[in-house]
């Protein structure tokens, strides 16, 4: 595709709810990460890809967060039993190898916003 | 673990003139990339420049250009001859030996017509 894209691009839900925010990176990129973004902060980064395996997973909060992605391409990160202070906006970027230093195309977010 | 600091929460500058917004970081690795990400309201965040650690020569990208003062871990973006399409918050990136990024808080700057 053009560029990375994000859906749902916002999303309210009720605390105690689960949800899936999907990331469909750049066709070709290996790599792929998921950061939140909460208001006045800077990015938080949860989880990196390379291929479907994630080799760091350091950054998500809790064991309520998950993530996968199949078929080196599509993946989704999963809040389970969403809490209010999960509201934020999820970033998900991709880059063309794992190369640190080739610099990140990044999607528009997903807005989640935890009632 | 490697830091990233931007200590201008804001800034501001007339259209035209030319604006710099610092930024200063810390990392134990010997080779590492820095990169400077623009995120306009819209907020698709967007690759500004990038600077490779072990090349001395200053990055530039048309109007933007860096300072890499490497002794002292500084890497601040000028933004020549500002417009109002430059308006947007901005990060500074550092990644290092391996893939995590670590982003700073990020410098809103306001052009001002």
């Amino acid at each position: 595709g053009a560029g990375v894209s994000q859906s749902p691009s916002n999303k309210v839900t009720e605390k105690g709810k689960d949800v899936e925010l999907r990331c469909d990176p750049i066709s070709g990129h290996t790599a792929l990460y998921w950061y939140r973004q909460s208001l006045g902060q800077g990015l938080e980064f949860l989880i990196y890809f390379q291929g479907n395996s994630a080799p760091d997973k350091s950054g998500l909060p809790s064991d309520r967060f998950s993530a996968e992605r199949t078929g080196g391409s599509v993946s989704t990160l999963t809040i389970q039993r969403t809490q209010q202070e999960d509201s934020a906006v999820y970033l998900c970027a991709s880059s063309f190898s794992g190369t640190s230093g080739v610099g990140q195309y990044f999607g528009p977010g997903t807005r989640l916003l935890v009632l | 673990a490697q830091t990233v600091t931007q200590s201008q929460p804001e800034m501001s500058v007339q259209e035209a003139e030319t604006v710099t917004l610092s930024c200063t970081y810390d990392t134990s690795e010997s080779d590492y990339y820095l990169f400077w990400y623009k995120q306009p309201p819209s907020r698709q965040m967007i690759l500004v420049i990038r600077q490779e650690a072990y090349k001395q020569q200053n990055a530039t990208e048309n109007r933007f250009s860096v300072n890499f003062q490497k002794a002292a871990k500084s890497f601040s973006l000028k933004i020549s001859d500002s417009q109002l399409g430059d308006a947007a918050m901005y990060f500074c990136a550092l990644s290092g030996g391996y893939q995590k990024v670590t982003f700073g808080i990020g410098t809103k700057l306001q052009v001002i017509p």
